[in-house]
């Protein structure tokens, strides 16, 4: 499968701990997209990276969430301190090129926070 | 701000008609359009997209249609079939690359 891949698929976790999720892009993709999606809502834009370049981040990204993607390839987004707010799907996403093209999702990372 | 608006939650269909979703955005910075489709527990699958230099866009059972000056896109799917079944998101970009969704339309096709 060539597709966008994310690990773990669930993760229920204590209020107040760490969680990291990665996210391995279609290997040709140079933009990888953070997005996180709540019960009724469509998802919403965290952050993106182009190659290992972190280009925007949403206000949405509190000082409890940091992303990675070391050498341009995985991502990671690390989630610290963890509130039931966050309780979510945390979607991925990567396209190759610049503008005006599809971005392909992975089947996300459903976090439940306890 | 929902700029990106999806007034429909929810379609019912009879097997075999046409589907149409409706897509409202007030963003006139926008200008790349898709739309796509998510099943329970899964992330959305990309259907189809549009530039906004195009009025349409084609692609067999599935077409997208741009109005830029009423700022509204739609989605036709004909014949719609059970497979269909699903939430459909819009989404929009505009100069940079994040996308803007909808809040989704659950299209529920009955045999």
């Amino acid at each position: 499968d060539t597709g966008v891949s994310q690990n773990p698929r669930h993760k229920i976790t204590k209020r107040g701990q760490n969680v990291t999720f990665r996210c391995d892009p279609i290997s040709e993709h140079n933009r990888l997209y953070w997005y996180r999606q709540t019960l009724g809502q469509g998802p919403e834009f965290l952050t993106y990276f182009q190659n290992e370049a972190q280009l925007e981040k949403s206000r949405l990204l509190s000082d409890r969430f940091s992303a990675e993607r070391p050498k341009g390839s995985f991502s990671t987004l690390e989630i610290q301190r963890t509130e039931q707010g966050d309780s979510a799907m945390y979607l991925c996403a990567s396209s190759f090129g610049q503008g005006g093209t599809e971005a392909f999702f992975g089947q996300g990372t459903r976090l439940t926070v306890v | 701000d929902q700029q990106v608006k999806q007034n429909s939650p929810s379609l019912s269909v009879q097997e075999g008609r046409i589907s149409i979703l409706n897509c409202d955005y007030t963003n006139s910075m926008f200008d790349y359009f898709l739309w796509y489709k998510k099943y329970p527990a899964e992330g959305p699958t990309f259907l189809i997209s549009i530039s906004s230099i195009k009025d349409k866009n084609e692609d067999g059972r599935f077409t997208v249609f741009l109005n830029k000056s009423a700022k509204h896109l739609s989605l036709h799917i004909v014949p719609s079939q059970p497979g269909d079944s699903a939430v459909y998101f819009c989404a929009a970009s505009g100069g940079n690359e994040k996308l803007t969704f909808g809040t989704g339309t659950r299209l529920t096709i009955i045999p």
